[in-house]
Protein backbone atom coordinates (compact mmCIF):
# COMPACT_ATOMS: atom_id res chain seq x y z
CA UNK A 1 0.00 0.00 0.00
CA UNK A 2 1.81 3.28 -1.47
CA UNK A 3 -0.08 5.66 0.66
CA UNK A 4 -0.24 8.65 -0.67
CA UNK A 5 1.47 9.65 -3.69
CA UNK A 6 2.25 13.35 -5.30
CA UNK A 7 3.88 14.37 -8.34
CA UNK A 8 6.16 15.88 -8.62
CA UNK A 9 8.27 15.65 -6.18
CA UNK A 10 10.07 19.35 -7.47
CA UNK A 11 9.45 21.80 -10.13
CA UNK A 12 10.94 24.80 -11.08
CA UNK A 13 8.23 26.96 -12.97
CA UNK A 14 8.24 30.31 -14.60
CA UNK A 15 5.94 33.01 -13.57
CA UNK A 16 2.37 33.01 -15.64
CA UNK A 17 2.61 29.62 -16.07
CA UNK A 18 0.16 27.00 -15.28
CA UNK A 19 0.85 24.22 -13.49
CA UNK A 20 -1.11 20.69 -11.64
CA UNK A 21 -0.07 19.27 -8.67
CA UNK A 22 -0.62 15.43 -8.48
CA UNK A 23 -2.17 13.93 -5.86
CA UNK A 24 -3.55 10.09 -5.22
CA UNK A 25 -4.40 8.21 -2.48
CA UNK A 26 -5.01 4.34 -2.30
CA UNK A 27 -6.88 4.07 1.30
CA UNK A 28 -10.51 4.71 0.00
CA UNK A 29 -10.02 8.11 1.98
CA UNK A 30 -13.50 10.11 1.75
CA UNK A 31 -11.53 13.48 2.69
CA UNK A 32 -8.34 15.17 1.40
CA UNK A 33 -6.74 18.22 1.75
CA UNK A 34 -4.07 20.51 -0.28
CA UNK A 35 -1.67 22.28 2.23
CA UNK A 36 1.28 24.65 1.91
CA UNK A 37 4.16 25.09 3.81
CA UNK A 38 6.49 28.40 4.16
CA UNK A 39 9.42 28.70 6.64
CA UNK A 40 7.87 30.17 9.79
CA UNK A 41 4.25 29.61 8.96
CA UNK A 42 3.53 26.27 9.61
CA UNK A 43 1.00 24.29 7.51
CA UNK A 44 -1.98 26.54 6.12
CA UNK A 45 -4.81 24.89 4.39
CA UNK A 46 -5.38 25.76 0.58
CA UNK A 47 -8.42 23.38 -0.65
CA UNK A 48 -10.45 20.57 1.05
CA UNK A 49 -12.60 18.46 -0.25
CA UNK A 50 -15.31 15.99 2.33
CA UNK A 51 -15.65 13.58 -0.72
CA UNK A 52 -15.76 12.87 -3.90
CA UNK A 53 -17.72 15.70 -5.83
CA UNK A 54 -17.23 18.84 -3.48
CA UNK A 55 -14.69 20.76 -2.69
CA UNK A 56 -14.01 23.93 -0.05
CA UNK A 57 -11.85 26.61 0.64
CA UNK A 58 -9.55 26.69 3.08
CA UNK A 59 -7.52 29.71 4.58
CA UNK A 60 -4.78 30.19 1.73
CA UNK A 61 -7.46 29.88 -1.54
CA UNK A 62 -6.65 32.36 -3.63
CA UNK A 63 -4.41 31.60 -6.92
CA UNK A 64 -5.19 27.73 -6.95
CA UNK A 65 -8.20 25.57 -8.07
CA UNK A 66 -9.10 22.03 -7.36
CA UNK A 67 -11.26 19.37 -8.22
CA UNK A 68 -12.30 15.79 -7.22
CA UNK A 69 -14.06 13.42 -9.52
CA UNK A 70 -13.36 10.33 -7.57
CA UNK A 71 -12.14 9.44 -4.37
CA UNK A 72 -8.75 8.59 -5.36
CA UNK A 73 -7.29 11.69 -6.66
CA UNK A 74 -7.34 15.25 -5.78
CA UNK A 75 -5.29 17.36 -8.62
CA UNK A 76 -3.92 21.25 -7.38
CA UNK A 77 -4.11 24.20 -10.13
CA UNK A 78 -1.75 27.08 -10.20
CA UNK A 79 -3.57 28.90 -13.05
CA UNK A 80 -1.07 32.03 -13.18
CA UNK A 81 1.94 30.56 -11.07
CA UNK A 82 3.15 33.46 -9.05
CA UNK A 83 6.69 34.24 -6.97
CA UNK A 84 4.70 34.17 -3.67
CA UNK A 85 3.47 30.58 -4.36
CA UNK A 86 6.84 29.11 -3.99
CA UNK A 87 6.67 26.94 -1.52
CA UNK A 88 6.11 23.05 -0.31
CA UNK A 89 2.83 21.91 -0.93
CA UNK A 90 1.69 18.70 0.63
CA UNK A 91 -1.27 16.77 0.21
CA UNK A 92 -3.15 14.79 2.81
CA UNK A 93 -6.04 12.84 3.51
CA UNK A 94 -8.57 11.25 6.15
CA UNK A 95 -10.98 8.70 6.62
CA UNK A 96 -13.43 11.73 7.18
CA UNK A 97 -16.32 12.53 9.44
CA UNK A 98 -14.97 11.54 12.71
CA UNK A 99 -13.64 13.65 14.87
CA UNK A 100 -10.38 11.78 16.02
CA UNK A 101 -9.62 11.19 12.07
CA UNK A 102 -5.84 10.74 11.57
CA UNK A 103 -4.32 12.91 8.77
CA UNK A 104 -2.50 11.23 6.46
CA UNK A 105 0.51 13.03 4.35
CA UNK A 106 2.01 12.53 1.57
CA UNK A 107 5.91 13.41 0.41
CA UNK A 108 5.44 17.07 -0.90
CA UNK A 109 6.11 18.86 -4.09
CA UNK A 110 8.61 21.18 -3.73
CA UNK A 111 7.89 24.61 -6.08
CA UNK A 112 10.06 27.52 -6.71
CA UNK A 113 8.76 29.96 -9.15
CA UNK A 114 10.74 32.44 -10.51
CA UNK B 1 -10.69 32.27 13.33
CA UNK B 2 -7.93 29.93 15.12
CA UNK B 3 -4.99 31.30 16.46
CA UNK B 4 -2.04 28.97 18.02
CA UNK B 5 1.27 29.60 19.74
CA UNK B 6 3.87 27.18 20.63
CA UNK B 7 7.80 28.06 21.19
CA UNK B 8 9.71 27.80 18.07
CA UNK B 9 12.55 26.34 19.46
CA UNK B 10 13.78 23.86 22.28
CA UNK B 11 17.18 21.72 22.77
CA UNK B 12 17.80 18.78 25.42
CA UNK B 13 19.81 15.86 25.47
CA UNK B 14 19.49 12.36 24.90
CA UNK B 15 17.56 10.49 28.12
CA UNK B 16 16.26 13.43 29.00
CA UNK B 17 12.39 14.80 29.29
CA UNK B 18 11.56 17.68 26.99
CA UNK B 19 7.89 19.62 27.17
CA UNK B 20 6.55 21.32 24.27
CA UNK B 21 3.62 23.82 25.27
CA UNK B 22 0.47 24.68 22.78
CA UNK B 23 -1.73 27.40 23.84
CA UNK B 24 -4.66 27.99 21.41
CA UNK B 25 -7.78 30.39 21.05
CA UNK B 26 -10.01 29.00 18.24
CA UNK B 27 -14.56 28.51 18.50
CA UNK B 28 -16.00 25.16 17.49
CA UNK B 29 -13.04 23.49 19.50
CA UNK B 30 -13.28 19.75 18.94
CA UNK B 31 -9.35 17.99 20.02
CA UNK B 32 -5.55 19.27 19.52
CA UNK B 33 -3.48 17.03 17.84
CA UNK B 34 -0.01 16.62 17.83
CA UNK B 35 1.76 16.06 14.72
CA UNK B 36 6.05 15.32 14.44
CA UNK B 37 7.92 16.21 10.78
CA UNK B 38 11.72 15.43 10.03
CA UNK B 39 13.45 17.84 7.84
CA UNK B 40 12.35 17.29 4.46
CA UNK B 41 9.82 14.67 5.05
CA UNK B 42 5.94 14.65 5.51
CA UNK B 43 4.00 15.69 8.72
CA UNK B 44 3.36 12.03 10.66
CA UNK B 45 0.34 11.77 13.06
CA UNK B 46 1.66 11.26 17.09
CA UNK B 47 -1.04 11.61 19.15
CA UNK B 48 -4.88 13.53 19.44
CA UNK B 49 -6.75 15.14 22.58
CA UNK B 50 -10.44 14.91 22.58
CA UNK B 51 -11.16 15.66 26.35
CA UNK B 52 -9.11 16.49 29.12
CA UNK B 53 -6.18 14.75 30.51
CA UNK B 54 -3.31 12.63 29.78
CA UNK B 55 -2.68 10.68 26.70
CA UNK B 56 0.22 8.36 26.66
CA UNK B 57 1.57 6.52 23.42
CA UNK B 58 4.78 4.66 24.59
CA UNK B 59 7.76 7.47 25.12
CA UNK B 60 5.25 9.97 23.98
CA UNK B 61 2.13 11.90 26.02
CA UNK B 62 -0.21 14.52 25.29
CA UNK B 63 -2.26 16.82 27.56
CA UNK B 64 -5.17 19.34 27.02
CA UNK B 65 -7.00 21.28 29.69
CA UNK B 66 -9.85 22.64 27.24
CA UNK B 67 -10.54 25.36 30.27
CA UNK B 68 -6.72 26.59 29.74
CA UNK B 69 -6.90 26.60 25.78
CA UNK B 70 -3.67 24.44 26.51
CA UNK B 71 -1.86 21.62 25.84
CA UNK B 72 1.59 19.78 25.75
CA UNK B 73 3.74 17.17 24.88
CA UNK B 74 5.60 15.52 26.30
CA UNK B 75 8.71 13.71 24.95
CA UNK B 76 10.34 11.03 27.34
CA UNK B 77 13.82 9.35 27.26
CA UNK B 78 15.15 11.68 24.56
CA UNK B 79 16.61 10.18 21.35
CA UNK B 80 18.62 11.90 18.71
CA UNK B 81 16.01 10.61 16.31
CA UNK B 82 12.89 12.91 18.11
CA UNK B 83 15.57 15.56 16.49
CA UNK B 84 12.48 17.35 14.34
CA UNK B 85 9.62 19.66 14.23
CA UNK B 86 6.53 19.22 16.47
CA UNK B 87 3.28 20.93 15.45
CA UNK B 88 0.44 21.26 17.64
CA UNK B 89 -3.01 21.67 15.66
CA UNK B 90 -6.60 22.27 16.53
CA UNK B 91 -9.78 20.64 15.04
CA UNK B 92 -12.08 23.09 14.63
CA UNK B 93 -15.53 23.64 12.91
CA UNK B 94 -15.38 25.81 9.80
CA UNK B 95 -19.15 25.95 7.75
CA UNK B 96 -19.79 22.61 8.76
CA UNK B 97 -16.57 21.12 8.01
CA UNK B 98 -14.26 20.03 10.75
CA UNK B 99 -10.50 21.39 9.65
CA UNK B 100 -7.32 21.37 11.41
CA UNK B 101 -5.75 24.36 11.92
CA UNK B 102 -1.36 24.01 12.69
CA UNK B 103 0.79 26.02 14.61
CA UNK B 104 3.94 27.32 13.03
CA UNK B 105 5.95 24.68 14.71
CA UNK B 106 8.51 24.01 17.37
CA UNK B 107 11.73 22.84 16.63
CA UNK B 108 13.55 19.95 19.08
CA UNK B 109 17.41 19.62 18.86
CA UNK B 110 18.28 16.32 20.83
CA UNK B 111 22.02 16.62 21.39
CA UNK B 112 24.26 13.48 22.69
Amino acid sequence: IAGITQAPTSQILAAGRRMTLRCTQDMRHNAMYWYRQDLGLGLRLIHYSNTAGTTGKGEVPDGYSVSRANTDDFPLTLASAVPSQTSVYFCASSAGGNPTDTQYFGPGTRLTVL
Amino acid sequence: GQSLEQPSEVTAVEGAIVQINCTYQTSGFYGLSWYQQHDGGAPTFLSYNGLDGLEETGRFSSFLSRSDSYGYLLLQELQMKDSASYFCAVRAMNTGFQKLVFGTGTRLLVSP
